[in-house]
């Protein structure tokens, strides 16, 4: 049973250059959420997708967007990359409204 | 009111002691405790995780303890081992099922 799985597991960017990040779901689970782990610290909520639709969303412009495909699997794009945008980005999926997320390995988003 | 504060930020424990990692909370709409464990390069992992509906869950060497009243949780790892050496970071979560994280606590274990 495959867990949750993101590519790239790592990515070097320049200032000001787009990004896109993808996630495949734990089988089963119907439902995404893009966490940003900066370098010490806690994850911070990002946005959660469901059905294809964004369902809540955290406190982050909107240069970060996503997406859900019909398979479940979700991607995180993120417009005009700052050096501060440089984290972990980890994927975490679940099932429904029910509260069990497990992650991804994440994705090391390094800006230059 | 959505933090949730952890401490300490490090812990060092020799092989076979009892670490204890605290956290509290303020936004009593939460209502899922989950306790997580990173390894350097990796995503977290789900260790166990709590309702407030009980004050205890022990699974193997991990206990959460939770107190309603006061806002608090712990974690309990009994029999600390090296290989438990990790950052844990303790979470809450309501009905929107988005995860709050607190701000980790390095955990070291001495053999």
């Amino acid at each position: 049973d495959a867990g949750v799985t993101q590519s790239p597991t790592h990515l070097i960017k320049t200032r000001g250059q787009q990004v896109t990040l993808r996630c495949s779901p734990k089988s089963g689970h119907d439902t995404v959420s893009w966490y940003q782990q900066a370098l010490g610290q806690g994850p911070q909520f990002i946005f959660q997708y469901y059905e294809e639709e964004e369902r809540q969303r955290g406190n982050f412009p909107d240069r970060f967007s996503g997406h859900q495909f019909p398979n479940y699997s979700s991607e995180l794009n993120v417009n005009a990359l700052l050096l501060g945008d440089s984290a972990l980005y980890l994927c975490a999926s679940s099932l429904g409204t029910g509260p069990e997320a497990f992650f991804g390995q994440g994705t090391r988003l390094t800006v230059v | 009111q959505q933090q949730v504060k952890q401490s300490p930020q490090s812990l060092i424990v020799q092989k076979g002691g009892i670490s204890i990692i605290n956290c509290a909370y303020e936004n009593t709409a939460f209502d899922y405790f989950p306790w997580y464990q990173q390894f350097p390069g990796k995503g977290p992992a789900l260790l166990i995780a709590i309702r407030p509906d009980v004050s205890e869950k022990k699974e193997g060497r991990f206990t959460i303890s939770f107190n309603k009243s006061a806002k608090q949780f712990s974690l309990h790892i009994m029999d600390s081992q090296p290989g438990d050496s990790a950052t844990y970071f303790c979470a809450a979560s309501g009905s929107a099922r988005q995860l709050t994280f607190g701000s980790g606590t390095q955990l070291t274990v001495l053999p």
